[in-house]
């Protein structure tokens, strides 16, 4: 299977800042990566897919970059509604696999 | 919309069954897989496998054989998943997703998800 390695595994920041985790393939994926928001309680959201695609209704100060086995996922302007954990997935191999989460948390 | 909504919460013994209905609305549901995902308590999440809606055949990733069932009703555009043997490690919450193939992708992103379903194992 192919392994999805985030990072960090936890970042604390502040309202305002410019944030970036990053997810490692074990293999190349090519750009079939996709971002999800997850708060408590609740089923994971999709925000980007084919890496970069920003899907309709999330709020542009989100965008996703990279192929192959490093991509990132930014958050230009955090916004309250922001803290949450965000997963990886990869979608080339039969086998889906997700990243480990990133907990964004409030400084 | 389109919307998946999964069957309500559950509390079992070890050793019994449990199976959780996801229905589909809002889409054709012959047109996309489905998928299920576990998340265990404070942890992350894990691909389990998919069904394919159009010829209910399914796909089992490594850890689901044996006791996980995949089925389908796709006269009530819906999906289950059983899980037999309950053992108090299975406690999660299990969620189904849409899987979304766009060519010339391999395969696809879950969206949308279902609101998920807590299974309780204890005695």
């Amino acid at each position: 299977d192919i392994q999805m390695t985030q990072s960090p595994s936890t970042l604390s920041a502040s309202v305002g800042d410019r944030v970036t985790i990053t997810c490692r393939a074990s293999e190349s994926v090519s750009t079939w990566l996709a971002w999800y928001q997850q708060k408590p309680g609740k089923a994971p959201n999709l925000l980007i897919h084919t890496a970069s695609n920003v899907e309709s209704g999330v709020p542009s100060r989100f965008s996703g970059s990279g192929s192959g086995t490093e991509f990132t996922l930014t958050i230009s302007s955090l916004q309250p509604v922001d803290f949450a954990t965000y997963y990886c997935q990869q979608y080339y191999s039969p086998q889906a696999t997700f990243g480990q989460g990133t907990k964004l948390e409030i400084k | 919309q389109v919307q998946l909504v999964q069957s309500g919460s559950e509390l079992k013994k070890p050793g019994a069954s449990v199976k959780v209905s996801c229905k589909a609305s809002g889409y054709t549901f012959t047109n996309y897989p489905m998928n299920w995902v576990r998340q265990a308590p404070g942890q992350g999440l894990e691909w389990m496998g998919w069904i394919n809606t159009n010829t209910g055949n399914p796909t089992y990733a490594q850890g689901f054989t044996g006791r996980f069932v995949f089925s389908l009703d796709t006269s009530v555009s819906t999906a289950y998943l059983q899980i037999s043997s309950l053992k108090a490690e299975d406690t999660a919450v299990y969620y189904c997703a849409r899987e979304v193939v766009v060519e010339p992708a391999p395969y696809g992103w879950f969206d949308p998800w279902g609101q998920g379903t807590l299974v309780t194992v204890s005695s």
